[in-house]
């Protein structure tokens, strides 16, 4: 079936391990963003993608990598996990000008 | 930078009654998009409705409204006759047009339902 999903659902590491969080749509979306909530707050862009092999940072990237090289994925990357970043991490992806359909989130806690 | 400012983090209303949740935004731009998002307690983030900036006319989606201000960059959301399963956090969220669809989110709006 289309859609959009990420892999794991929760996950549980320690600080300074790397953990990567999948994402993966079928509807051949041109854009894709990885957001993380926090409690008692909304969602906050890490990165975005435009297109295959095109990311820019959002407003919280520091800490995460990405990589898309390929338009159906798009992977988040924590390269030396800390706490502070314990957090729900959604994926979304969209077409051009239109709403974004969201993923159904990773619980990540940094132990 | 634009901000999305939701200036309710809680509100309550009682089943089938009427319940208005709002929104400001800041911007200097004037083509965008304006959203309304719930998330239910099992964490979805769903699309309840979509206003398009150049349009005058309130957007309607079945129970749910919006009442639209574009110069007072206001836009908050109508919920007619609650129902149990509208309880969720709701976020507004501000697209420009341009922004490679960058969304800016509100920090959200807890909607208890009471039967």
């Amino acid at each position: 079936d289309a859609g959009i999903t990420q892999s794991p659902r929760y996950k549980i590491t320690e600080t300074g391990r790397q953990v990567t969080l999948m994402c993966h749509q079928t509807w051949s979306h041109s854009y894709m963003f990885w957001y993380r909530q926090d409690l008692g707050h909304g969602l906050r862009l890490i990165y975005y993608s435009a297109a295959a092999d095109i990311t820019d940072k959002g407003e919280v990237p520091d800490g995460y990598v990405v990589s898309r090289s390929k338009t159906e994925n798009f992977p988040l990357t924590l390269e030396s996990a800390t706490r502070s970043q314990t957090s729900v991490y959604f994926c979304a992806s969209s077409a051009w000008n239109q709403p974004q359909h969201f993923g159904d989130g990773t619980r990540l806690s940094i132990l | 930078a634009q901000t999305v400012t939701q200036s309710q983090p809680e509100m309550s209303v009682q089943e089938a009654e009427t319940v208005t949740l709002s929104c400001t935004y800041d911007t200097s731009e004037s083509d965008y998009y304006l959203f309304w998002y719930k998330q239910p307690p099992s964490r979805q983030m769903i699309l309840v409705i979509r206003q398009e900036a150049y349009k005058q006319q309130n957007a309607t989606e079945n129970r749910f409204s919006v009442n639209f201000q574009k110069a007072a960059k206001s836009f908050s959301l109508k919920i007619s006759d609650s129902q149990l399963g509208d309880a969720a956090m709701y976020f507004c969220a501000y697209q420009v047009n341009t922004n490679a669809g960058k969304s800016t989110f509100g920090d959200g709006t807890t909607l208890t339902v009471k039967p």
